[in-house]
């Protein structure tokens, strides 16, 4: 079984600082990882994920996560927010292999605003 | 394109009526998947169908059935709809093991 949780359903900040959205699961087995972005009134849009390769996995849009074992955590990065990064972002766990059946479990959500 | 096709975008329905939602995909994937999402919960799996003739049920799989017509095709009903079934749906294929490709969405508001 997996699960995700994400630390604050929403966060906010000023354009030009850090982003950083928290993921950590929980997985019986060293699982696959995914962050999707979803802009208001649209579809879900896959940012990054890691699949086992390296530990620091760079996505679309200046986004980055790193996976670390030992604190069950892959966060979101961005060194510098821009306004069109407002948005709600999900992260997600699939187990490797043929017992989960490529089940996707997303967290909450977190909703990122992005101040002028 | 290629990629996840639903139908409809938006529907309302009343209490106790019927409908079908419809996903279609064109990439030759196994496994399909429905999930609903809902403010605050994130997405959440309704059924899955990991190859053609099988489904099987998700997280929250009360108040809808699936069928797998055939590779392409996996259908969500709810044959009684409630206002608790108010959500959006997105259904989902995937590729590999960790290839997925999202639907934009049925937007279900049932009054």
């Amino acid at each position: 079984a997996q699960s995700v949780t994400q630390l604050g359903s929403h966060v906010s900040v000023s354009e030009g600082a850090l982003v950083l959205l928290r993921c950590n699961y929980s997985s019986s087995v060293p699982p696959y990882l995914f962050w999707y972005v979803q802009y208001p009134n649209q579809g879900l849009q896959l940012l990054l994920k890691y699949t086992s390769a390296a530990t620091l996995v760079k996505g679309i849009n200046g986004f980055e996560a790193e996976f670390k074992k030992s604190e069950t955590s892959f966060h979101l990065t961005k060194p510098s927010a821009h306004m069109s990064d407002a948005a709600e972002y999900f992260c997600a766990v699939s187990l490797p292999g043929g017992t989960s059946y490529g089940k996707l479990t997303f967290g909450q959500g977190t909703i990122l605003t992005v101040h002028p | 394109n290629a990629g996840v096709t639903q139908t409809p975008k938006f529907q309302v329905l009343k209490t106790g009526q019927s409908m079908t939602l419809q996903c279609a995909q064109d990439m030759n994937h196994n496994s399909m998947y429905w999930y609903r999402q809902d403010p605050g919960m994130g997405l959440r799996l309704i059924y899955y169908s990991a190859s053609e003739g099988t489904t099987d049920k998700g997280e929250v799989p009360n108040g809808y059935n699936v069928s797998r017509l055939n590779k392409r095709e996996f259908s969500l009903r709810l044959e009684s709809a409630a206002p608790s079934q108010t959500s959006v749906y997105f259904c989902a294929s995937r590729q590999f093991e960790y290839g997925y490709t999202f639907g934009s969405g049925t937007r279900l508001t049932v009054v």
